[in-house]
C-alpha cells in the first residue's frame, strides 16, 4: 500500500498570505496525485488532478506542483473561503489519501 | 450538472446489515467507474470500494472485503453498497464518488474522484 503523508498538520495563515501545503508518497506515484478541499459538514471537492491540473471552476490562485514522491499545493493569496482541510490522494496504485492539512485563521 | 445523492444510512447494532444507495444524474452513469469513500467522525478520508463502469470488476479495501458488496444498476443510474457484519469501526459518513470515464474497455480520464455526493451517516452502536 502506498502511504501518503502531509505536512504541516495545521497551517495558520492570514487572509491575503500565501499558503504552501506538502504531500509525500511512500513510493513514486508519478503524476497520479489529486488535491481535495473539504469544509466542515461538506463533501470533499476536487481542486487539482494529475498533480498540476486545476479542476473545472477552480480559481487560478490554487496551483499544484511535483511528481514522483513530493508534491505541493500552493494557494497564492488566501481568501476567507479557503479556510478548510486539504487532502492529497494518490491514484497510481489503488487509492489512498493523506491525513489532511487544516488551514485556519492566524 | 452532476448530482450524486446517497441514502440508506442509519443506526445499526454491531453485526447488523445496511444497504446504501447512491442515485446519480447529470451524466452518463454507465460510462463511469464509481466509488464509495468513508470518513469516520473527525477523521480523514478512506477509500472503501470501486465498481467498474460496466460492472465487470469490483475491488475493496482490505478491512471490508467479504463483508461489503458494491453493485450498480446502469439502467436505473444507481450505485449500491451492501454492508454486512457491521463493526463499530465502520461508523462513518459514506460518500459515493465519480471516477474514471470509460467505454468499450478504454478509459479517457485518470482515476481521481471528479464529483462527490453529500454523504450518508452510518452509525454502528449497541
Amino acid at each position: 500500500e502506498i502511504v501518503m503523508t502531509q505536512s504541516p498538520a495545521t497551517l495558520s495563515v492570514s487572509p491575503g498570505e500565501r499558503a504552501t501545503l506538502s504531500c509525500r508518497a511512500s513510493q513514486s506515484v508519478r503524476s497520479n496525485l489529486a488535491w481535495y478541499q473539504q469544509k466542515p459538514g461538506q463533501a470533499p471537492r476536487l481542486l487539482i488532478y494529475d498533480a498540476t491540473t486545476r479542476a473545472t471552476g477552480i480559481p487560478a490562485r490554487f496551483s499544484g506542483f511535483g511528481s514522483g514522491t513530493e508534491f505541493t499545493l500552493a494557494i497564492s493569496s488566501l481568501q476567507s473561503e479557503d479556510f478548510a482541510v486539504y487532502y492529497c490522494q494518490q491514484y497510481y496504485n489503488w487509492w489512498t489519501f493523506g491525513p489532511g492539512t487544516k488551514v485556519d485563521l492566524k | 450538472q452532476v448530482h450524486l445523492v446517497e441514502s440508506g444510512g442509519g443506526v445499526v447494532q454491531p453485526g447488523g446489515s445496511l444497504r446504501l444507495t447512491c442515485a446519480a444524474s447529470g451524466f452518463t452513469f454507465s460510462s463511469y467507474d464509481v466509488h464509495w469513500v468513508r470518513q469516520a467522525p473527525g477523521k480523514g478520508l478512506e477509500w472503501v470500494a470501486v465498481i467498474w463502469y460496466d460492472g465487470s470488476n469490483q475491488y475493496y479495501e482490505n478491512s471490508v472485503k467479504g463483508r461489503f458488496t458494491i453493485s450498480r444498476d446502469n439502467s436505473g443510474n444507481t450505485l449500491y453498497l451492501q454492508m454486512n457484519t457491521l463493526r463499530a469501526e465502520d461508523t462513518a459518513v459514506y460518500y459515493c464518488a465519480r471516477g474514471r470515464e470509460c467505454s468499450g474497455g478504454t478509459c479517457y480520464s485518470a482515476a481521481y474522484f471528479q464529483d462527490w455526493g453529500q454523504g450518508t451517516l452510518v452509525s454502528i452502536s449497541s
